[in-house]
């Protein structure tokens, strides 16, 4: 699977949006972007994912580039319960593939 | 989405012994991961766990020290074998929950060895 690079760190205001950045330019063809995070505590929770276009859901929205080299995850209105590290991983969906995690972003909502 | 419950949820255990973890999912699964997260580190899967199979393990973890169970395609144990204190970390399961949710984790047990 491809690696993927994550900003270690980034701070949000309360009710703005978070772009949250990640590059995976040895991506191949067949390899999903998927993201996940990890509130302090928890398992990791599923957020989204894509494989060439942009995808949104009730929690994220994801923006994929058009030479897939990098993607950014967008949580349109950061509330204080957003605070988490968000992972990045790439992944093709044959059966049985396991999610290699990397460090993630640490995200912290500020009031 | 599956629903994974995993036991316990914390414990806190003496060097020397063993702790087995417990992960049951509400619905049939071909494969179930098991992965440890070090006090401040990313996951790190140690094995994936087939039914009717032995497990496949990752480099750096072996059978003796991390013995795992798949009886059925619901549940899977984790044992944590002769611990030491650097055997402290939280311990989570997971299952792939299909294309829609991607893959679903359980809670974790955080183990403390003293």
């Amino acid at each position: 699977d491809a690696k993927t690079t994550q900003p270690t760190s980034m701070d949000c205001a309360e009710g703005r949006a978070a772009n949250l950045p990640c590059n995976h330019s040895t991506i191949s063809g067949n390899e999903y972007v998927y993201w996940y995070r990890q509130i302090h505590s928890q398992g990791p929770q599923y957020i989204i994912h894509g494989l060439k276009n942009n995808e949104t859901n009730e929690m994220a929205s994801l923006i994929i580039t058009e030479d897939r080299k990098s993607s950014t995850l967008i949580l349109p209105h950061a509330t204080l319960r957003d605070t988490a590290v968000y992972y990045c991983i790439v992944i093709s969906k044959a059966a049985g593939n396991k999610l290699t995690f990397g460090g993630g972003t640490r995200v912290l909502v500020k009031p | 989405s599956a629903v994974i419950s995993q036991k316990p949820s914390r414990d806190i255990c003496q060097r020397g012994t063993s702790l087995t973890i417990q992960c049951q999912v509400d619905s049939q699964v071909t494969m179930m991961f098991w992965y440890r997260q070090q006090p401040g580190q990313s996951l790190t899967l140690i094995a994936t766990a087939n039914q009717g199979s032995e497990a496949t393990y990752e480099s750096g973890f072996v059978i003796d020290k991390f013995p795992i169970s798949r009886p059925n395609l619901t549940f899977s144990t984790l044992t944590v074998s002769n611990m030491s204190p650097e055997d402290s970390s939280i311990y989570l399961c997971s299952v792939d929950s299909g294309t829609n949710y991607g893959y679903t984790f359980g809670s974790g047990t955080r183990l403390t060895v003293v």
